[in-house]
């Protein structure tokens, strides 16, 4: 089967540096991306890795490291408006029906 | 484009009802997916559509559940008869590709079963 594990809630400060950790196991893999959910919204994509390392996206890092199933989503200069649900996802091809499926998201909530 | 459009917003409904969600996917896009979303259970895949042909039905609760895709720019999921623990924020979701991560999501139908 698969899954998609994460923690289910991050706490921090303004300003400060935030990690998201997602570990997986799927059947098949192209790559990990990551999403961002407001309360009441929805998701919206933020990033996607494909290869081993890390990407760059202005406040937002993703890293992704395929020989330990494991990647993270990183969160600089925190602002009270990036407290929201943070998902990993991947596109499972495992008997070839690609379905995207999404992990058990993270709760980020940033405070004064 | 306007995006992913999801039809109602909300929904309130009694037991036993018939209960029909609509989406409408970004044009040009050959992959649907349907989610419904918890609390507890979090962001489940109901079910996925290829090019209109549903490939991944494995996520449907259980018989009370269908989905529909009769052409490329209209999907339907319908429950009958309808449960209160069917209660949830059912989204729709598109992408273009197979193997494309990036997955634009409508703006959910809130579900509300008594």
């Amino acid at each position: 089967g698969q899954s998609l594990e994460q923690p289910s809630e991050v706490t921090a400060v303004e300003g400060a540096i935030v990690q998201i950790n997602c570990t997986y196991q799927t059947s098949g893999f192209y790559g990990l991306s990551w999403y961002q959910q407001h309360d009441g919204g929805a998701p919206t994509f933020l990033s996607y890795n494909a290869l081993d390392g890390l990407e760059e996206t202005g406040r937002f890092s993703s890293f992704l490291s395929r020989s330990d199933s494991y990647g993270y989503l990183l969160l600089q200069e925190l602002q009270m408006k990036d407290s929201a649900s943070y998902f990993c996802a991947v596109r499972d091809h495992g008997g070839a029906t690609n379905k995207l499926i999404f992990g058990t998201g993270t709760l980020l909530a940033v405070q004064p | 484009d306007a995006g992913v459009i999801q039809s109602p917003r909300h929904e309130v409904t009694e037991m036993g009802q018939e209960v029909t969600l609509r989406c409408k996917p970004i044009s040009g896009h050959n992959s649907l997916f349907w989610y419904r979303q918890t609390m507890m259970r979090g962001l489940e895949l109901l079910i996925y559509f290829n090019n209109n042909v549903p490939i991944d039905d494995s996520g449907m609760p259980e018989d009370r559940f269908s989905a529909k895709m009769p052409n490329a720019s209209f999907s339907t999921l319908k429950i009958q008869p309808s449960e209160p623990r069917d209660s949830a924020v059912y989204f729709c979701a598109s992408s273009l590709g197979a193997a494309n991560t990036e997955a634009f999501f409508g703006q959910g139908t809130r579900l509300t079963v008594v």
